[in-house]
């Protein structure tokens, strides 16, 4: 299976807005409601942040939110802070299969 | 609560065969829905799927590595079990395993494996 494009990196200064992409085909993105997007920051495990594209688990900031558009999804951090300092990743299911993203680094500037 | 965690040898030699066991707690894998997943993530790269076994035994396997792996759950004892064959240092990484709905989680706290001679 083929891995989801995502930029290598975003950055913004804190109390700004990001938006990382997660871009897919018809099969993937396109074809299911079924994006997740994870945060990990160094030498940890993934956390879980969106989940069908746009849920927030309970326990995770509402200043992260979820879209979709197309092939592409998409994760916003509001008012960014110094924690959010972190790589993202997404992960979309694709029939029997599950794809990840190729991460993204944002840097908190 | 619901935790994961994984075990096994954390060395492996080429052309090794590797078997890891994820034991869990705060959910049966004999109930309806349940399914339990591994993931890896060679350093500083991205989490690549591997596979995922369903409550009925259900089985699902990365296409390009599906002739190496097996998976197998163990309900009483609340474990799943992931076997590798055939291990190349390409496959160094930390392997994790994880909750799954359509979604992963919570996610163990992984187990960086090394493939060296």
């Amino acid at each position: 299976q083929s891995a989801l494009t995502q930029p290598a990196s975003v950055s913004g200064s804190p109390g700004q807005s990001i938006t990382i992409s997660c871009t897919g085909t018809s099969s993937d993105v396109g074809g299911y409601n079924y994006v997740s997007w994870y945060q990990q920051h160094p030498g940890k495990a993934p956390k879980l942040m969106i989940y069908d594209v746009s849920n927030r688990p309970s326990g995770v900031s509402n200043r992260f939110s979820g879209s979709w558009s197309g092939t592409t999804a998409s994760l916003t951090i509001s008012g960014l802070q110094t924690e959010d300092e972190a790589d993202y990743y997404c992960s979309s299911y694709i029939g029997s299969s599950i794809s990840f993203g190729t991460g993204t680094k944002v840097t908190v500037l | 609560q619901i935790t994961l965690k994984e075990s096994g040898p954390t060395l492996v030699k080429p052309t090794q065969t590797l078997t890891l066991t994820c034991t869990f707690s705060g959910f049966s894998l004999s109930t309806s829905g349940v399914s339990v997943g591994w993931i890896r993530q060679p350093p500083g790269k991205a989490p690549e799927w591997l596979a995922l076994i369903y409550w009925d035994d259900d089985k699902r396997y990365s296409p390009s590595l599906k002739n190496r792996l097996t998976i197998t759950k163990d309900t009483s004892k609340n474990q799943v079990v992931l076997t590798m064959t055939n291990m190349d240092p390409v496959d160094t990484a930390t392997y994790y395993c994880a909750q799954r709905e359509r979604w992963f989680d919570p996610w163990g706290q992984g187990i960086l494996v090394t493939v060296s001679s």
